[in-house]
């Protein structure tokens, strides 16, 4: 059965750290994986990810992809409090069908 | 630009009436529609998707069902809600492509059953 396991399942920082959020997957025909952040209501789109190695960046975040291990980091640096949220990470299978993860919830205290 | 809609923001309605929940999109054609649940603290479900009007593809059972009576419209329906139907309820849309599989969310309905 596929699977998406996001760690931690939360976590509580201060302002100005770094984090980095884990996504581990095991999906029958990979296609991509995704990141989204939740916040109060619907997840905005943050990465799309289908190549090793490839470092996507949007200012503090960034976030790379390894298929030969599986799994794929989400880094925040310089936390703000305003990147409290749950963030998710899915896998599109070949069908494009999402398998969605749990969540991280991250908390940044000031 | 795309935009995509929900409504009812909000839904408090008592177990066993009938739900009926509506997603338009905006900008774009013959996009993928998705129905997403998403109970308190836990990942999103997939319930329903669709690829073109009248083709609904269900991803598990339940008391639920989803119609596309338009190229733009899902509906997301229910003839008697139970107590476990209660959470938010995201639509989504996506359109196929190499750079273009992302899914987009609408801002999701809250759906408490008494």
């Amino acid at each position: 059965e596929d699977k998406v396991v996001q760690s931690p399942l939360s976590l509580v920082v201060h302002e100005g750290d770094t984090v980095t959020l884990n996504c581990s997957y095991e999906v029958t025909n990979f296609r991509s994986l995704l990141w989204y952040k939740q916040e109060k209501k619907a997840p905005t789109f943050l990465f799309m990810l289908t190549s090793s190695g490839i470092e996507k960046k949007s200012g503090r975040l960034s976030s790379i992809l390894d298929k030969k291990e599986l799994f794929s980091i989400l880094n925040i640096t310089a936390t703000q409090t305003g990147d409290s949220a749950v963030y998710l990470c899915a896998v599109m299978d070949s069908n494009y069908q999402l398998i969605w993860g749990a969540g991280t919830k991250l908390i940044i205290k000031p | 630009s795309q935009t995509i809609h929900q409504w009812p923001a909000t839904l408090v309605q008592p177990v066993g009436s009938p739900l009926s929940l509506e997603c338009t999109v905006e900008g774009t054609s013959n996009p993928n529609l998705y129905w997403y649940r998403q109970a308190a603290g836990r990942g999103l479900q997939l319930l329903f998707y669709s690829v073109g009007i009248g083709q609904i593809s269900s991803e598990v059972p339940q008391n639920l069902s989803a119609s596309r009576p338009q190229d733009r419209q899902f509906i997301l329906s229910s003839k008697k809600l139970l107590l476990s139907d209660s959470g938010f309820y995201l639509c989504a849309w996506s359109v196929l492509g190499d750079f273009l599989d992302t899914q987009y969310f609408g801002p999701g309905t809250r759906l408490t059953v008494l």
